[in-house]
């Protein structure tokens, strides 16, 4: 089992629908976490973090953290074509500041 | 966010020279930053943590030799490649992580990045 993992996709939805991006890890003592979102060729950049179970908003986006399920979600409400960009989860183990990335799930949002 | 800054943006060299590539947070001090790799639609490859002051930890298969880590104060770390030959040739990422108190506390930041082309 890889220790962050995110369905490749893509993800195609239509512009105003919600986008749920899920990621999982193995690592039952991780204690942060972290989304961001690349476009391509270019780096990414960081949308939100979270570290206590239940969710947590910022605009459009919401993630999820579910300590217990070792689950984290990103819900992109209100979904833009300018959101079409690849979204990559990171987790950082218990006492390793050092992220662990995931593939990353590539969004499609088609107008 | 936090501001990392990474020059070159992009790079284009012979085979056989080295090319360095700098990385500055412009808006906290980073004792800590990452260089990465990736290739087209390829997930990031972290090659080495750098550690302000102290020598490099290079991931398994990061030839150390080839890729030169400097991280000499707490907002520059620089990575060269050196001998650089095509298949060096990708998209290179470097992160500092914000050790801020709070909300910022351990949250990594990503340069713009630098596309090396050797040829």
């Amino acid at each position: 089992q890889k220790e962050v993992e995110q369905n490749s996709g893509p993800l195609s939805v239509p512009e105003g629908a919600i986008a749920s991006l899920n990621c999982t890890y193995s690592d039952r003592g991780s204690q942060s976490f972290f989304w961001y979102r690349q476009y391509s060729g270019k780096s990414p950049e960081l949308i939100m973090f979270i570290y206590s179970n239940g969710d947590k908003e910022d605009g459009r986006f919401t993630a999820q953290l579910n300590k217990a399920s070792q689950y984290v979600s990103l819900l992109i409400r209100d979904s833009q074509p300018s959101d079409s960009a690849t979204y990559l989860c990171a987790v950082n183990k218990w006492g390793s500041y050092i992220p662990t990335f995931g593939r990353g799930t590539s969004l499609i949002v088609h107008p | 966010g936090a501001v990392v800054s990474q020059h070159p943006s992009r790079v284009i060299c012979k085979s056989g020279t080295s090319v360095k590539i700098e990385c500055r947070s412009l808006d906290f001090q980073a004792t800590t930053m990452f260089w990465y790799r990736q290739f087209p639609k390829q997930s990031l490859m972290l090659m080495a943590t750098s550690n302000e002051g102290s020598k490099a930890t290079y991931e398994q298969g990061v030839e150390k030799d080839k890729f030169l880590i400097n991280h000499a104060s707490l907002t520059l770390s620089t990575l060269t490649v050196t001998s650089a030959h095509p298949e060096d040739s990708s998209f290179y990422i470097c992160s500092a992580r914000d050790q801020g108190q709070g909300a910022s506390g351990n949250t990594i930041y990503f340069g713009e990045g630098s596309w090396l082309t050797v040829v």
